[in-house]
């Protein structure tokens, strides 16, 4: 069946705008996670969902990110008056169920804050 | 504090070469070590480890996990341009679900 899918692939915006990242995840999959990558390092958990509710928030950078999963499949991530230090690569993942398993990544969301 | 350290960070080998990539962890309550390629965007799963001295392998890929020196390695023999990229290593906690990436080797393998 077909992957995890973000959209946009890429979005530039300006300091001080709101941004909103999709995720679809792998159909039947219960766990969802979001991590950001910037350049040159590995990808930093944000956030974790198991079902529709935030089972681990602990990675999200402050309290202008949030991120919700209202149906218990796609979910989106929120970034309020975004700044330039918010530029990086937003991953999706899913897995079957929570736990330490295999994540299957999506392509990711190029966010980049002028 | 949790560690994931991989190295070399970079590497350029010539096609037909043989790789060695590490990654050494700290890591209260490890559970297992997994191996991922990021070719665009992507990272796509290669690898999991969770016990020690057991080599995994898929084509001219292997990994082996080392739970008393805290390491691993992800071997790539005969290279080919197709396998530059830049590979991640992750570790789980038991009973975790976060990956905690080490920040990666850069792979480029030339013609």
């Amino acid at each position: 069946g077909a992957g995890v899918s973000q959209t946009p692939s890429n979005k530039v915006t300006e300091k001080g705008k709101y941004v909103e990242l999709r995720c679809d995840p792998i159909s039947g999959h219960t766990a969802l996670y979001w991590y950001r990558q910037s350049l040159g390092q590995g990808p930093e958990f944000l956030i974790y969902f198991q079902g529709t509710g935030a089972a681990d928030d602990s990675g999200l950078p402050n309290d202008r990110f949030f991120a919700v999963r209202p149906e218990g499949s796609v979910s989106t991530l929120k970034i309020q008056r975004t700044e330039r230090g918010d530029s990086a690569v937003y991953l999706c993942a899913s897995s079957p169920n929570g736990g330490p398993y295999e994540q299957f990544f999506g392509p990711g969301t190029r966010l980049t804050v002028l | 504090e949790d560690k994931v350290v991989q190295s070399p960070l970079s590497l350029v080998v010539h096609e037909g070469d043989t790789v060695t990539l590490n990654c050494s962890y700290e890591v209260t309550n490890f559970r297992s070590l997994l191996w991922y390629k990021q070719e665009k965007k992507a990272p796509t799963f290669l690898f999991m480890l969770t016990s020690s001295g057991i080599e995994k392998k898929s084509g001219r890929l292997s990994s082996i996990l080392d739970k008393k020196e805290l390491f691993s390695i992800l071997n790539i023999t005969a290279t080919q341009t197709g396998d530059s990229a830049i590979y991640l290593c992750a570790v789980i906690k038991d009973s975790g679900y976060a990956l905690n990436f080490g920040k990666g080797t850069s792979l480029l393998v030339t013609p």
